[in-house]
Protein backbone atom coordinates (compact mmCIF):
# COMPACT_ATOMS: atom_id res chain seq x y z
CA UNK A 1 0.00 0.00 0.00
CA UNK A 2 1.56 3.85 -0.77
CA UNK A 3 1.87 6.01 2.15
CA UNK A 4 3.04 9.36 2.21
CA UNK A 5 5.44 10.73 5.12
CA UNK A 6 5.94 14.44 5.82
CA UNK A 7 8.33 15.42 8.47
CA UNK A 8 7.04 18.56 10.91
CA UNK A 9 3.46 19.19 10.58
CA UNK A 10 4.53 22.81 11.47
CA UNK A 11 7.59 24.73 9.43
CA UNK A 12 8.34 28.31 10.44
CA UNK A 13 11.17 30.17 8.15
CA UNK A 14 11.53 34.27 7.49
CA UNK A 15 10.82 36.11 5.03
CA UNK A 16 13.67 35.69 2.41
CA UNK A 17 14.75 32.56 3.57
CA UNK A 18 15.12 29.09 2.10
CA UNK A 19 12.10 27.65 2.41
CA UNK A 20 12.55 23.14 2.29
CA UNK A 21 9.31 20.98 3.10
CA UNK A 22 10.21 17.21 3.42
CA UNK A 23 8.29 14.11 1.79
CA UNK A 24 8.99 10.60 2.11
CA UNK A 25 7.01 8.37 0.16
CA UNK A 26 5.97 4.02 0.32
CA UNK A 27 5.03 2.94 -3.14
CA UNK A 28 5.46 -0.28 -4.68
CA UNK A 29 5.26 0.76 -8.07
CA UNK A 30 6.99 3.81 -9.36
CA UNK A 31 4.90 6.47 -8.02
CA UNK A 32 3.54 9.88 -9.37
CA UNK A 33 4.17 12.56 -6.37
CA UNK A 34 2.35 15.70 -6.15
CA UNK A 35 2.71 18.82 -3.80
CA UNK A 36 -0.33 21.07 -3.38
CA UNK A 37 -0.87 24.02 -1.39
CA UNK A 38 -4.02 24.93 0.69
CA UNK A 39 -4.37 28.82 1.50
CA UNK A 40 -6.99 29.11 4.20
CA UNK A 41 -10.69 28.71 3.34
CA UNK A 42 -9.64 27.75 -0.15
CA UNK A 43 -9.09 24.08 -2.28
CA UNK A 44 -6.11 23.14 -3.34
CA UNK A 45 -3.88 24.07 -6.01
CA UNK A 46 -0.93 21.72 -7.65
CA UNK A 47 2.43 22.86 -6.79
CA UNK A 48 4.17 20.89 -9.32
CA UNK A 49 4.39 17.02 -9.99
CA UNK A 50 6.91 14.51 -11.10
CA UNK A 51 5.31 11.92 -13.23
CA UNK A 52 8.10 9.76 -14.47
CA UNK A 53 10.41 12.43 -16.60
CA UNK A 54 12.94 15.50 -15.32
CA UNK A 55 14.18 14.06 -11.64
CA UNK A 56 13.99 18.26 -10.70
CA UNK A 57 10.62 19.45 -11.19
CA UNK A 58 9.65 23.01 -11.10
CA UNK A 59 6.12 24.30 -10.55
CA UNK A 60 4.47 27.34 -9.58
CA UNK A 61 5.54 30.28 -7.41
CA UNK A 62 9.42 29.90 -7.22
CA UNK A 63 8.86 26.02 -5.99
CA UNK A 64 11.00 22.85 -7.00
CA UNK A 65 11.17 19.65 -5.86
CA UNK A 66 13.39 16.54 -6.62
CA UNK A 67 12.55 13.14 -6.67
CA UNK A 68 14.82 10.89 -5.13
CA UNK A 69 14.11 7.21 -5.41
CA UNK A 70 17.54 6.10 -3.47
CA UNK A 71 15.88 8.45 -0.34
CA UNK A 72 12.17 7.57 -1.61
CA UNK A 73 12.07 11.35 -0.83
CA UNK A 74 10.31 14.45 -2.82
CA UNK A 75 11.51 17.66 -0.86
CA UNK A 76 9.67 20.76 -1.76
CA UNK A 77 12.16 23.76 -2.07
CA UNK A 78 12.19 27.49 -2.78
CA UNK A 79 15.06 29.41 -2.25
CA UNK A 80 13.91 32.97 -0.89
CA UNK A 81 10.17 32.54 1.16
CA UNK A 82 7.57 35.34 0.71
CA UNK A 83 4.89 36.21 3.07
CA UNK A 84 2.25 35.06 0.56
CA UNK A 85 4.27 31.45 0.84
CA UNK A 86 1.92 30.82 4.63
CA UNK A 87 -0.02 27.89 3.62
CA UNK A 88 -1.02 24.09 4.57
CA UNK A 89 1.26 22.01 1.77
CA UNK A 90 0.20 18.51 1.16
CA UNK A 91 2.72 15.73 -0.48
CA UNK A 92 0.42 12.99 -2.30
CA UNK A 93 1.76 9.92 -4.49
CA UNK A 94 -0.45 7.94 -6.42
CA UNK A 95 0.23 4.90 -9.16
CA UNK A 96 0.66 5.89 -12.75
CA UNK A 97 -2.81 4.88 -14.61
CA UNK A 98 -2.68 1.52 -15.66
CA UNK A 99 -3.95 2.60 -19.30
CA UNK A 100 -5.99 6.20 -20.53
CA UNK A 101 -9.29 4.44 -20.28
CA UNK A 102 -9.10 3.80 -16.65
CA UNK A 103 -7.06 7.47 -16.09
CA UNK A 104 -5.77 8.36 -12.88
CA UNK A 105 -5.39 6.63 -9.91
CA UNK A 106 -6.63 7.72 -6.81
CA UNK A 107 -4.16 10.45 -4.48
CA UNK A 108 -2.42 9.42 -1.15
CA UNK A 109 -2.34 12.44 1.40
CA UNK A 110 0.42 13.20 3.80
CA UNK A 111 -0.89 14.85 7.04
CA UNK A 112 0.47 18.51 5.49
CA UNK A 113 2.89 20.95 6.30
CA UNK A 114 1.95 24.54 8.31
CA UNK A 115 4.34 26.53 6.62
CA UNK A 116 4.81 30.30 8.53
CA UNK A 117 7.00 33.13 7.13
CA UNK A 118 8.09 35.28 9.62
CA UNK A 119 8.35 39.26 8.48
CA UNK B 1 -6.48 23.03 -15.64
CA UNK B 2 -10.44 23.67 -15.57
CA UNK B 3 -12.56 25.53 -13.73
CA UNK B 4 -14.29 23.63 -10.99
CA UNK B 5 -16.94 25.41 -8.62
CA UNK B 6 -18.97 23.31 -5.68
CA UNK B 7 -21.95 24.59 -4.18
CA UNK B 8 -22.47 25.27 -1.40
CA UNK B 9 -19.58 26.73 -0.10
CA UNK B 10 -20.20 26.33 3.23
CA UNK B 11 -23.63 25.38 5.49
CA UNK B 12 -24.41 24.61 8.84
CA UNK B 13 -26.60 21.62 9.48
CA UNK B 14 -28.76 19.55 12.00
CA UNK B 15 -28.09 16.55 13.08
CA UNK B 16 -29.93 13.79 11.43
CA UNK B 17 -30.41 15.61 8.34
CA UNK B 18 -29.03 15.40 4.79
CA UNK B 19 -26.97 17.85 2.47
CA UNK B 20 -26.13 17.31 -0.97
CA UNK B 21 -23.11 19.04 -2.50
CA UNK B 22 -22.82 20.04 -5.74
CA UNK B 23 -19.78 19.37 -8.33
CA UNK B 24 -19.81 21.31 -11.45
CA UNK B 25 -16.66 21.62 -14.11
CA UNK B 26 -16.63 23.29 -17.19
CA UNK B 27 -15.33 20.69 -19.49
CA UNK B 28 -16.30 17.00 -19.97
CA UNK B 29 -13.96 14.71 -17.71
CA UNK B 30 -14.11 11.03 -17.14
CA UNK B 31 -13.01 10.76 -13.30
CA UNK B 32 -14.18 12.83 -10.39
CA UNK B 33 -13.56 12.01 -7.31
CA UNK B 34 -14.71 13.30 -3.90
CA UNK B 35 -12.58 13.62 -0.78
CA UNK B 36 -13.33 14.36 2.93
CA UNK B 37 -10.95 16.62 4.70
CA UNK B 38 -11.66 16.49 8.70
CA UNK B 39 -10.29 19.73 10.76
CA UNK B 40 -6.78 19.56 11.17
CA UNK B 41 -6.35 16.42 9.04
CA UNK B 42 -4.88 15.49 5.49
CA UNK B 43 -7.20 14.50 2.96
CA UNK B 44 -8.98 11.04 2.49
CA UNK B 45 -11.05 9.87 -0.84
CA UNK B 46 -14.39 8.82 -0.25
CA UNK B 47 -14.95 7.47 -3.45
CA UNK B 48 -14.51 7.49 -7.52
CA UNK B 49 -17.01 8.71 -9.96
CA UNK B 50 -17.15 7.46 -13.61
CA UNK B 51 -19.85 8.73 -15.52
CA UNK B 52 -22.29 5.68 -16.92
CA UNK B 53 -20.99 3.22 -13.93
CA UNK B 54 -21.32 2.69 -10.29
CA UNK B 55 -19.31 5.12 -7.69
CA UNK B 56 -16.63 3.25 -6.37
CA UNK B 57 -16.17 3.66 -2.58
CA UNK B 58 -12.89 3.33 -0.21
CA UNK B 59 -13.15 1.19 2.84
CA UNK B 60 -14.96 3.07 5.74
CA UNK B 61 -17.44 4.75 3.50
CA UNK B 62 -20.52 3.27 2.15
CA UNK B 63 -23.29 4.27 -0.45
CA UNK B 64 -25.94 4.44 2.03
CA UNK B 65 -24.18 6.89 4.25
CA UNK B 66 -22.16 9.19 0.83
CA UNK B 67 -24.57 8.29 -2.00
CA UNK B 68 -22.70 9.96 -5.22
CA UNK B 69 -24.70 10.80 -8.47
CA UNK B 70 -22.89 11.51 -12.13
CA UNK B 71 -25.44 11.97 -14.71
CA UNK B 72 -22.96 13.42 -17.07
CA UNK B 73 -19.41 14.19 -17.68
CA UNK B 74 -19.49 17.46 -16.29
CA UNK B 75 -21.31 17.30 -12.56
CA UNK B 76 -21.44 14.73 -10.02
CA UNK B 77 -23.08 15.66 -6.18
CA UNK B 78 -22.28 13.89 -3.31
CA UNK B 79 -24.91 13.68 -0.15
CA UNK B 80 -23.78 13.27 3.03
CA UNK B 81 -26.78 11.44 4.59
CA UNK B 82 -28.25 11.33 8.69
CA UNK B 83 -25.32 13.97 9.85
CA UNK B 84 -23.63 13.97 12.88
CA UNK B 85 -21.27 16.13 14.52
CA UNK B 86 -18.33 13.53 13.47
CA UNK B 87 -19.38 14.60 9.51
CA UNK B 88 -18.02 18.12 10.15
CA UNK B 89 -15.52 18.39 7.50
CA UNK B 90 -14.40 20.00 4.52
CA UNK B 91 -15.23 18.01 0.94
CA UNK B 92 -13.78 18.43 -2.02
CA UNK B 93 -14.43 17.58 -5.56
CA UNK B 94 -11.44 16.80 -8.02
CA UNK B 95 -11.00 15.90 -11.37
CA UNK B 96 -8.79 14.19 -13.58
CA UNK B 97 -6.82 16.31 -16.30
CA UNK B 98 -3.76 15.92 -18.14
CA UNK B 99 -4.35 12.29 -19.68
CA UNK B 100 -4.87 10.53 -16.65
CA UNK B 101 -1.98 11.84 -14.73
CA UNK B 102 -3.22 14.87 -12.70
CA UNK B 103 -6.31 15.40 -10.52
CA UNK B 104 -7.51 19.05 -9.86
CA UNK B 105 -9.43 20.48 -7.25
CA UNK B 106 -12.54 22.72 -6.57
CA UNK B 107 -12.88 25.24 -3.44
CA UNK B 108 -14.63 22.93 -1.20
CA UNK B 109 -17.29 22.75 0.54
CA UNK B 110 -17.17 23.49 4.34
CA UNK B 111 -19.76 21.61 6.74
CA UNK B 112 -20.87 21.84 10.10
CA UNK B 113 -23.38 19.50 12.00
CA UNK B 114 -24.63 20.72 15.25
Amino acid sequence: AQSVTQLGSHVSVSEGALVLLRCNYSSSVPPYLFWYVQYPNQGLQLLLKYTSAATLVKGINGFEAEFKKSETSFHLTKPSAHMSDAAEYFCAVSDPPRNIIQGAQKLVFGQGTRLTINP
Amino acid sequence: SAVISQKPSRDICQRGTSLTIQCQVDSQVTMMFWYRQQPGQSLTLIATANQGSEATYESGFVIDKFPISRPNLTFSTLTVSNMSPEDSSIYLCSVELGGGETQYFGPGTRLLVL
